[in-house]
């Protein structure tokens, strides 16, 4: 089973500002990787699969990137909307398919 | 309306059984794979269960192997989770999801909004 791992657990931040959110695989899942945004008491939303390409409606200050074990989602300007927790998913080697365990992107 | 509703959570004591539902509208229910997700209070995502169309392949994690059964239902646009001699660690929400391809990516594009599943006595 591969292991993803989100850093930081939590992330403080004014709106306005660039955050920056770290996943690592346990061993390489190549560009299979999606990213979803959970608000609370809301189901998860994808925002990004293949690693950069933005789901449907995802505003372009989402962006992805990364490959093998080490990827990035990036988000360039925080609005009020986007302080929430997110979750990386591997979908190379299934099953099981995996996710992180969640960063938290929180107002400072 | 594209949407999944997930329905049958509540309380439960331990070692007992409970089925849950996912109802689809506004797609055609067949041509998708389905997925069972749970997210047990305060935790994170964890993917629990895997059908595919017509029911050819069927997968589960370690964690429910043995104990929870995935099927569908077609004609009534549903997925079941069949969960027995359920523990107190199965306590959480459990969500429906639909996967979707784009040439060799694989994604979850609609969500229900979840059923909450307590066990305890």
């Amino acid at each position: 089973e591969i292991v993803m791992t989100q850093s930081p657990g939590t992330l403080s931040l004014s709106p306005g500002e660039r955050a920056t959110l770290s996943c690592r695989a346990s061993q390489s899942v190549n560009s299979n990787l999606a990213w979803y945004q959970q608000k609370p008491g809301q189901a998860p939303r994808l925002l990004i699969y293949g690693t950069s390409t933005r789901a449907t409606g995802i505003p372009a200050r989402f962006s992805g990137s990364g490959s093998g074990t080490e990827f990035t989602l990036t988000i360039s300007s925080l609005q009020s909307e986007d302080f929430a927790v997110y979750y990386c998913q591997q979908y190379n080697n299934w099953p099981p398919y995996t996710f992180g365990q969640g960063t938290k992107v929180e107002i400072k | 309306q594209v949407q999944l509703v997930e329905s049958g959570g509540g309380l439960v004591k331990p070692g007992g059984s409970l089925r849950l539902s996912c109802a689809a509208s506004g797609f055609t229910f067949s041509d998708y794979y389905i997925n069972w997700i749970r997210q047990a209070p305060g935790k994170g995502l964890e993917w629990i269960s895997y059908i595919s169309r017509s029911s050819n392949m069927i997968y589960y994690a370690d964690s429910v192997k043995g104990r929870f059964t995935i099927s569908r239902d077609d004609a009534k646009n549903s997925v079941y989770l069949q969960m027995n001699s359920l523990r107190a660690e199965d306590t959480a929400v459990y969500y429906c999801a639909r996967e979707e391809y784009d040439m060799l990516h694989i994604y979850f594009d609609l969500w229900g909004p979840g059923t909450l599943v307590t066990v305890s006595s």
